[in-house]
């Protein structure tokens, strides 16, 4: 079985650019949800994607975007990057619906830092 | 909204003793309470999750107990060993289909030999 992985490990950006990152959910998980995590926190919920469409956002402006492809995997797309948006981008996938469970397991996050 | 504090921020103990780490949640409707382990440069990893219905829950080394009166929780990790040196989360989710966590802010472990 296959676990979340997340591309790519890292990224350097200026201000302004945009940035897609990619993620891939662990084998048989439908729901794929995305968080931030800043140096020194803990993980903040950007949105969570389910059957294809986000079905719930956290505290984040419309420049954070995303997408879900039908076999699970997701883009979260940043624009406009501004020098806050430094941080590790993590994903976690779970088999939620149909019998699953809720359990959250987290990909190993892209470092994106924002010059 | 749901805020979730945990104490302490580090711990520090010798190979061998045990580790108690404490998080209090505000929101009552919060039923799901997991603890990740986070090593330096990975993603967080799952280690025990509890739900509201239970008040304990142990796995080898490792429990946890929850008081939904208090809406406290802990992780208590026995017989320490240098390799469970890391940084622990604890986190909250509603009995939603939302699936947001909602994170402590870390509690830096270090066991030393």
């Amino acid at each position: 079985e296959t676990g979340v992985t997340q591309s790519p490990t890292h990224l350097i950006k200026t201000r302004g650019q945009q940035v897609t990152l990619r993620c891939s959910s662990q084998s048989g998980h439908n729901t794929v949800s995305w968080y931030q995590q800043a140096l020194g926190q803990g993980p903040q919920f950007i949105f969570q994607y389910y059957r294809e469409e986000e079905n719930g956002r956290g505290n984040f402006p419309p420049r954070f975007s995303g997408l879900q492809f039908p076999n699970y995997s997701s883009e979260l797309n940043v624009n406009a990057l501004e020098l806050d948006d430094s941080a590790l981008y993590l994903c976690a996938s779970s088999p939620l619906g149909a019998g699953g469970t809720d359990t959250q397991y987290f990909g190993p996050g892209t470092r994106l830092t924002v010059l | 909204g749901e805020n979730v504090e945990q104490h302490p921020s580090t711990l520090s103990v010798q190979e061998g003793d045990s580790a108690v780490i404490k998080c209090t949640y505000s929101d009552s409707a919060s039923n799901y309470f997991p603890w990740y382990k986070q090593e330096l440069g990975k993603g967080p990893q799952l280690i025990i999750d509890i739900r509201s219905n239970v008040g304990e829950k142990k796995d080898q080394r490792i429990a946890v107990t929850l008081n939904k009166t208090a809406k406290h929780f802990s992780l208590h990790i026995t017989e320490t060993q240098p390799e469970d040196s890391a940084v622990y989360f604890c986190a909250a989710k509603k009995n939603t289909g939302f699936q947001k966590l909602v994170f402590g802010t870390g509690t830096r472990l270090l066991v030393s030999p």
